[in-house]
């Protein structure tokens, strides 16, 4: 499986832009690269998606990089609500050889604690 | 609302015995997953569901059991093979393919004494 490499921890001011950064060097062709955040004691929720582009929605924005070996979540304003756990992962693209399903699976690393200071 | 529903939140079992949480997703889903939380780790992987009845173990699949009798159901039995089993339980749900999000439900806290 491709694994991804995240700091542990990151912190930031409120108000100012935050850039998480992931490493996934084995990265293969057909995978994307999923981020998630995690509050306490909740399940995950999506936060974006890429495969190549950079991707940006309501929430962040992602940057990735041409090689593909690594991607950066970048909140452009961060707030306190952003203080979260957040798990990049890779999304892996095989298909079987007979039938029709293919393996999205999913896991998760450790993940980015980030606190959000006032 | 469409959504993924575990219940209960809360289950507290007595050591030696199996105990089944339940995960339902209405969103018409096609694969489903459990993890398995321990305090300040990351998600560790189960089993997973690519379709109905079929499922592949995950990561730390020794002492857990699943079934995926129908499409909306994916219920995991903690049996007493499992040494540790005290753990926040999470249930998602995707389309499956690589480009779509997966949605999370809220968890269950098991807790074994």
């Amino acid at each position: 499986d491709a694994k991804t490499t995240q700091p542990n921890s990151m912190e930031s001011n409120e108000e100012e832009p935050v850039h998480l950064p992931c490493n996934h060097s084995t990265i293969s062709g057909t995978d994307y690269i999923h981020w998630y955040r995690q509050l306490p004691s909740q399940g995950p929720e999506y936060v974006i998606h890429g495969l190549t582009s950079n991707v940006n929605n309501r929430m962040a924005s992602l940057a990735i990089a041409e090689d593909r070996k690594s991607s950066t979540l970048i909140l452009h304003r961060a707030t306190l609500r952003d203080a979260a756990v957040y798990y990049c992962i890779l999304r892996e693209g095989r298909t079987p050889n007979a039938g029709g399903t293919s393996y999205g699976k999913l896991t998760f690393g450790q993940g980015t604690i980030l606190t959000v200071h006032p | 609302d469409g959504g993924i529903t575990q219940s209960p939140k809360y289950l507290f079992r007595k050591e030696g015995q199996n105990v089944t949480l339940s995960c339902e997703q209405n969103l018409n889903h096609d694969a489903m997953y459990w993890y398995r939380q321990d305090p300040g780790q990351g998600l560790r992987l189960i089993y997973y569901s690519q379709i109905v009845n079929d499922f592949q173990k995950g990561d730390i699949a020794e002492g857990y059991s699943v079934s995926r009798e129908k499409k909306e159901s994916f219920p995991l039995t903690v049996t007493s093979a499992q040494k540790n089993p005290t753990a926040f339980y999470l249930c998602a749900s995707s389309s499956g393919q690589t480009n779509t999000e997966a949605f999370f439900g809220q968890g269950t806290r098991l807790t074994v004494v």
